[in-house]
């Protein structure tokens, strides 16, 4: 079957302009992941919704981040007012159920640029 | 707070050599331990993880609670398996599951 797919693959983006990245995690996961990945570094979490319930917000930079996933299924994360700082790969990875032994399953990211 | 260290970001070694990459990782309570690797080109996997004690590819890896540390091995390295290697500890902080993961290791295996 289909695995986690992200939407847009690239995105550049001016300086305060505002951005939506899209996430569709395998049918029937319950948990879903968002990512920040800096060059050279590994994924950094942002936050995680079991269906629609987002239950760790922890890791969003700031309050121009904003993710949501109103059906329990597709996934947006929203960037407002984009700053050069955001340029990263943005992960998103579902999972089954919730159990810490769960594996996530990842999708492509979208590189997101900001000039 | 939890966290991942990967010591090393570049592993180069010859085909057939033995090969460590080093995982050691701060969290007080019980955490789940995982190696995720990413091919050239490919996304993010799962490699194994510790709960399930098995070997994938010929790596295994060992939780050591005395030396927090997970590292992983592999006796006689391939050169498929040239790749970026992500060491991951999950735990349950305040009812929340917040995964963390090391910066990762490059591993080269030349001819």
């Amino acid at each position: 079957g289909a695995g986690v797919s992200q939407s847009p693959r690239y995105k550049v983006a001016k300086r305060g302009q505002d951005v939506a990245l899209r996430c569709d995690p395998i049918s029937g996961h319950v948990s879903l992941f968002w990512y920040q990945q800096a060059l050279g570094q590994g994924p950094e979490f942002l936050t995680y919704f079991q269906n629609e319930a987002q239950l760790d917000k922890s890791g969003l930079p700031s309050d121009r981040f904003f993710a949501e996933r109103p059906e329990g299924s597709v996934s947006t994360l929203k960037i407002q007012r984009t700053q050069q700082e955001d340029s990263a790969v943005y992960l998103c990875a579902s999972s089954f159920g919730l159990t810490t032994y769960n594996e996530q399953f990842f999708g492509p990211g979208t590189r997101l640029t900001v000039l | 707070a939890q966290r991942v260290t990967q010591p090393e970001k570049l592993l180069s070694v010859f085909k057939g050599a033995p090969v460590e990459l080093k995982c050691n990782y701060s969290y007080s309570g019980s955490p789940e331990l995982f190696w995720y690797v990413q091919y050239s080109r490919q996304r993010l996997q799962l490699l194994l993880r510790h709960i399930s004690r098995e070997s994938i590819k010929g790596f295994t890896a060992d939780l050591n609670k005395g030396e927090t540390s997970f590292h992983l091995k592999k006796p006689f390295a391939q050169e498929e398996d040239s790749a970026m290697y992500y060491c991951a500890l999950t735990g349950a902080s305040g009812g929340s599951y917040i995964p963390t993961f090391g910066r990762g290791t490059s591993l080269i295996v030349h001819p």
